[in-house]
């Protein structure tokens, strides 16, 4: 039973350019939520999902990120014209319930 | 606003130790305490608390949630080199979304 999978592990873009993080939930599993880590930072909330519709976005930033989860395929964190503060783990987390159980994380780097 | 404060944020200890994590919350409507660990990737679930006093144990590692003093500990006995690693606390509100405190980063050494 493979869990939560996230691509690319690892992410490089220019200041400018568009990044695109992608997260396959573990079977069966229809909750999807995204988290941001900085460094020495604990996760921060961004959005949560289910499919074809975004439940929560409290946390996420009001411009250039957006998320989607949709009916067929990964859930995709997209962040337009980067910036340097973009930096960060993004981790994605999936549930069946309560638990969530999350996969490895993208490191984006922004340079 | 809601937040986790976790203490302390780092421990050095010897194998062989025994090392306790405190995790305080305040949380709107909590539902739930949760307990990760974290090494150089994925956060691996470690407990999920929901009442009080119900000691919950998985080998050396154990944990217990105080609704009324809003904490919760994550015991570690006999430590071993491989519990070295980030140990993340989150509380688990009226939303879906956890929310987390800073971390606390055990050593253990040899």
């Amino acid at each position: 039973n493979a869990g939560v999978m996230q691509n690319p592990r690892h992410l490089v873009r220019r200041r400018g350019q568009e990044a695109r993080l992608r997260c396959s939930p573990m079977k069966g599993h229809s909750h999807v939520y995204w988290y941001r880590q900085l460094p020495e930072e604990g996760l921060k909330f961004m959005v949560y999902l289910q499919k074809e519709n975004i439940i929560d976005e409290s946390g996420m930033p009001k411009e250039r990120f957006s998320a989607e989860f949709p009916k067929e395929g990964p859930s995709i964190l997209r962040i337009q014209q980067v910036v340097r503060g973009d930096s960060a783990a993004y981790f994605c987390a999936s549930s069946l319930r309560d638990e969530q159980y999350f996969g490895p994380g993208t490191r984006l780097t922004v340079t | 606003e809601d937040k986790v404060v976790q203490s302390p944020l780092s421990l050095v200890v010897h194998e062989g130790d025994t090392v306790t994590l405190n995790c305080s919350y305040e949380v709107t409507n909590f539902r739930s305490l949760l307990w990760y660990k974290q090494e150089k990737k994925a956060p691996t679930f470690l407990f999920m608390l929901t009442s009080s006093g119900i000691e919950k144990k998985s080998g050396r590692l154990s944990s217990i949630l105080d609704k009324k003093e809003l904490f919760s500990i994550l015991n570690i006995t006999a430590t071993q080199t491989g519990d070295s690693a980030v140990y993340l606390c989150a509380a688990q509100g009226g939303s879906e979304k956890l929310v987390f405190g800073k971390g606390m980063k055990l050593t253990v050494n040899p």
